[in-house]
């Protein structure tokens, strides 16, 4: 299987921050990766597909970028409620597989 | 918009068979894939598997020995079966919707907790 490793762990920002969030592949996924954000009790919600590309209804403030085995997602400018834990997600190979994930906090 | 709705019992025994329906409105399941997803208390996700409208599967193969996916076009309903569940198995399971241009998973129920104890 491969494995996503999210760093870092957990990212301690102030609002109006820039936050980049990064995830390794163990093997190439060409651009089949995907993002999501995940609030306290609520399901994971999609924010970026095909490593860059927004989903519908995302500000532009979220970006993705990357290409085979490293990617990041960038906040450009931290609002409150982007406060929340972040999960990458491989598509290149089956079983698809998700990143431990990065908790975004307000420090 | 299509909603996604898991539901099933709370609570399974050690060694029995968790069984989970979800329930999809504000559009028809046929002609797209239906994916399976669970995340353990700590966090952790997991992807178990997906169906297509018409049937056809693929599981994780980590699960693939438990795990029985099926769907009921006619009630718009996607259903899994997950058999001889341990405490492992306790977790969030989501169903949710892949994305006809990408494969990824775009909607998701709400999620619905299963607890695995005697």
């Amino acid at each position: 299987d491969i494995v996503l490793t999210q760093s870092p762990a957990t990212l301690s920002m102030s609002p109006g921050e820039r936050a980049t969030l990064s995830c390794r592949a163990s093997h190439s996924v060409s651009v089949s990766l995907s993002w999501y954000q995940q609030r306290p009790g609520q399901a994971p919600r999609l924010l970026v597909y095909e490593a860059s590309k927004r989903a519908t209804g995302i500000p532009p403030r979220f970006s993705g970028s990357g290409s085979g085995t490293d990617f990041t997602l960038t906040i450009s400018s931290l609002e409150t409620e982007d406060f929340a834990v972040y999960y990458c997600l491989q598509r290149g190979s089956w079983p698809a597989t998700f990143g431990g994930g990065t908790t975004v906090e307000i420090k | 918009q299509v909603q996604l709705q898991e539901s099933g019992p709370g609570l399974v025994k050690p060694s029995e068979t968790l069984s989970l329906t979800c329930t999809v409105s504000g559009g028809p399941i046929t002609g797209l894939f239906w994916s399976w997803i669970r995340q353990t208390p700590g966090g952790r996700l997991e992807w178990i598997g997906f169906i297509m409208y018409s049937g056809r599967t693929r599981y994780n193969p980590s699960l693939e020995s438990r795990v029985t996916m099926s769907v009921d076009t006619s009630k718009n309903q996607v259903f899994l079966q997950l058999t001889s569940v341990t405490a492992a198995d306790t977790a969030f399971y989501y169903c949710a919707r892949l994305a006809p241009y990408g494969g990824h998973p775009d909607e998701w129920g709400r999620g619905t907790l299963v607890i695995v104890a005697s």
